[in-house]
């Protein structure tokens, strides 16, 4: 079963935009993660929020956390062509990461 | 440089028989995962490992078996009671503690005709 998942499952954007992906889960988590996936290529990982934590910046990325909710956010702000990829999140429980379907982001030069 | 390998890159197979994929890191790292990955999929967990000498099946085990005999080396092998092998098989590793990032090779691309 997945615990998280994305929405929306694909995005098209322009460079230069904003890029806003979701993620929701269902049962307590230690924290959230956010990957990204090259084509054929494994997992990078990008962040991680503890479920203590509410915002997190990473250079160019944020990422919000709403454990009342059970969801969180990716933001990817001035967006560039090598931002194309799939994204993942992953909620962490113990030693174990469960990830959902991903959203497949498409940067348009 | 640390990280993960995973050979082959590709691998093709006849149906009906067995196929080890490696899978080794030099991170140092405790944890050890395999994933499967369909096309346009999220990454779901056949098993892990903790410590050398001991695993646990994650949500798809059936027909996959794994070994954890040394820290940096976590082969698994697919045998011919999966049903639809064909897929991308990823590895990854974790340092102990609950908020650790997991790290993840390449993948293997398995094909099987």
């Amino acid at each position: 079963s997945q615990q998280g998942e994305e929405d929306p499952q694909a995005l098209s954007i322009q460079e230069g935009e904003n890029a806003t992906m979701n993620c929701s889960y269902k049962t307590s988590i230690n924290n959230l993660q956010w990957y990204r996936q090259n084509s054929g290529r494994g997992l990078v990982h990008l962040i991680l929020i503890r479920s203590n934590e509410r915002e997190k910046h990473s250079g160019r990325l944020r990422v919000t956390l709403d454990t009342s909710k059970k969801s969180s956010s990716l933001l990817i702000t001035a967006s560039r062509a090598a931002d194309t990829a799939s994204y993942f999140c992953a909620t962490g429980a113990g030693n174990k990461l469960t990830f959902g379907g991903g959203t497949r982001v498409l940067v348009k030069p | 440089d640390g990280g993960i390998t995973q050979s082959p890159k590709y691998l093709f197979r006849k149906e009906g028989q067995n196929v080890t994929l490696s899978c080794e890191q030099n991170l140092n790292h405790d944890a050890m995962y395999w994933y499967r990955q369909d096309p346009g999929q999220g990454l779901r967990l056949i098993y892990y490992s903790q410590i050398v000498n001991d695993f646990q099946k994650g949500d798809i085990a059936e027909g996959y078996s794994v070994s954890r005999e040394k820290k940096e080396s976590f082969p698994l092998t697919v045998t011919s009671a999966q049903k639809n092998p064909t897929a991308f098989y990823l590895c990854a590793s974790m340092s102990t503690g609950w908020n650790s990032p997991l790290h993840f090779g390449n993948g293997t691309r398995l094909t099987v005709t």
